[in-house]
């Protein structure tokens, strides 16, 4: 997967706002992705998934949105709370594949 | 139901040493994945294993490997260590039922530092 070196894209949002991180794929035979939640100093955290039969799946307060046309999947947080500052990472895999391919990350900043 | 534990939390070594790392899976699951995560990089996948066998391996040099016990933790080993290495490694485990597209669940790591 693509890196961006030591400097991790950065969101910082308001306590109560609505957050939404990005995350663009590679391969546009990619049929399944993932985001994860990484707290510091912990591993990370399965948050949602989603197939590429679907463009929208809800969990609670998560949304996953899935474009296929762009290759572009993003995740929305509804009222932010100071516990979801953490690194997002996407992944992406192809069915019959054997890894995830996961994206270099996300770091969403939650002001009191 | 104790999650994903690894072992050691930190270690330390210099370059030329080897290094092992121990994993645990959770309860009832037989797939163990490890993954290289440098600092401010995304996960970069290393090894799977499955019921006791390699089932796919990520683009690293082959003195990383590993192996997967019958009670089904694992280990990585990395031979020869370069500073590059010094990385957290995480392992994630499943059920083994459905490959990579099922939930990983993710130890805390450990972290390597090569001097």
């Amino acid at each position: 997967g693509e890196s961006v070196g030591l400097h991790l894209p950065t969101l910082s949002v308001q306590e109560g706002d609505n957050s939404i991180i990005n995350c663009a794929y590679s391969n546009s035979a990619s049929d399944y992705f993932i985001w994860y939640k990484q707290e510091s100093g912990k591993g990370p955290q399965f948050i949602i998934d989603i197939r590429s039969n679907m463009d929208k799946r809800q969990g609670q307060r998560v949304t996953v949105l899935l474009n296929k046309t762009v290759k572009h999947l993003s995740l929305q947080i509804a009222a932010t709370q100071p516990g979801d500052s953490a690194v997002y990472f996407c992944a992406e895999n192809i069915t019959g594949r054997r890894a995830l391919t996961f994206g270099s990350g996300t770091r969403l900043q939650v002001q009191p | 139901e104790a999650g994903v534990t690894q072992s050691p939390t930190h270690l330390i070594k210099t370059r030329g040493q080897q290094a092992t790392l121990r994993c645990s899976p959770i309860s009832g699951h037989t797939s163990v994945y490890w993954y290289q995560q440098a600092l401010g990089l995304g996960l970069q996948f290393l090894l799977w294993y499955d019921e006791g066998e390699e089932r796919n391996r990520g683009n690293f040099p082959p003195r990383f490997s590993g192996r997967q016990f019958p009670n089904y933790s694992s280990e990585l080993n990395v031979n020869a260590l370069e500073l590059e290495d010094s990385a957290l490694y995480l392992c994630a485990s499943t059920r083994g039922e459905g490959g990579p597209q099922e939930t990983q669940y993710f130890g805390p790591g450990t972290r390597l530092l090569v001097l």
